[in-house]
């Protein structure tokens, strides 16, 4: 049932800005984008979540559209240690369900 | 801060044995969810616990799934009999409280593999 429409993978040289595209265009007025990282072997991470303003936090930056049909999630200076899959979720605040699809699976290369 | 807290990390049996996994999650987390993710596919919940009770478990397999969180801290989840269809990893995570809980910290998962 996600809601959103992600690439399956994106590369990204390392140090560069790597900028993750989210296609969520049936999203709700009271719906909140969030994204979480996967890194293998371990459980989901959260990373940020937005609302219609754009944020930042010591993780990532998140621009949210002026219609809120798509976000991109933008990691300033990727690592190697950025390698995961990225999540991209749409979710009403108060309802608890995270519906994972199938993310982005991002390679960051030396 | 001690993370939530998963085991057996592995476990391999056979179809219609069964299994079950416990977790501990972050101390004073009032909520508690189990997800199970398949090679190659993103987490799918399986039951969701405030407390001690249950606020969703509409795609948890009852006739061979089933879990308990007593006392509302610890959690086990319990299959009986497996299938070879149940081989996932089997994540664990907890967050503050209901209204709150825009942030879920997950454990490292239990892989089951079903032979």
């Amino acid at each position: 049932d996600a809601k959103t429409t992600q690439p399956p993978s994106m590369d990204c040289a390392e140090g560069r800005a790597a900028n993750l595209p989210c296609n969520h265009s049936t999203i709700s007025g009271n719906e909140y984008v969030y994204w979480y990282r996967q890194i293998h072997s371990q459980g989901p991470q959260y990373i940020i979540h937005g609302l219609k303003n754009n944020e930042t936090n010591e993780m990532a930056s998140l621009i949210i559209t002026e219609d809120r049909k798509s976000s991109t999630l933008i990691l300033p200076h990727a690592t190697l240690r950025d390698t995961a899959v990225y999540y991209c979720i749409v979710r009403a605040r108060g309802f608890q369900k995270l519906v994972f699809g199938t993310g982005t699976r991002l390679l960051v290369s030396p | 801060e001690a993370g939530v807290a998963q085991s057996p990390r592995y476990k391999i049996i056979e179809k219609r044995q069964s299994v079950a996994f416990w977790c501990n999650p972050i101390s004073g987390h009032a909520t508690l969810y189990w997800y199970q993710q398949i090679l190659g596919q993103g987490p799918k919940l399986l039951i969701q616990f405030q407390n001690n009770g249950v606020v969703d478990d509409s795609q948890l397999p009852k006739d061979r799934f089933s879990a308990e969180r007593l006392k509302g801290v610890d959690s086990t989840l319990k299959i009986q009999p497996a299938k070879l269809e149940d081989s996932a990893v089997y994540l664990c995570a907890s967050s503050p409280r209901l209204a709150e809980a825009y942030e879920q910290y997950f454990g490292p998962g239990t892989r089951l593999t079903v032979t």
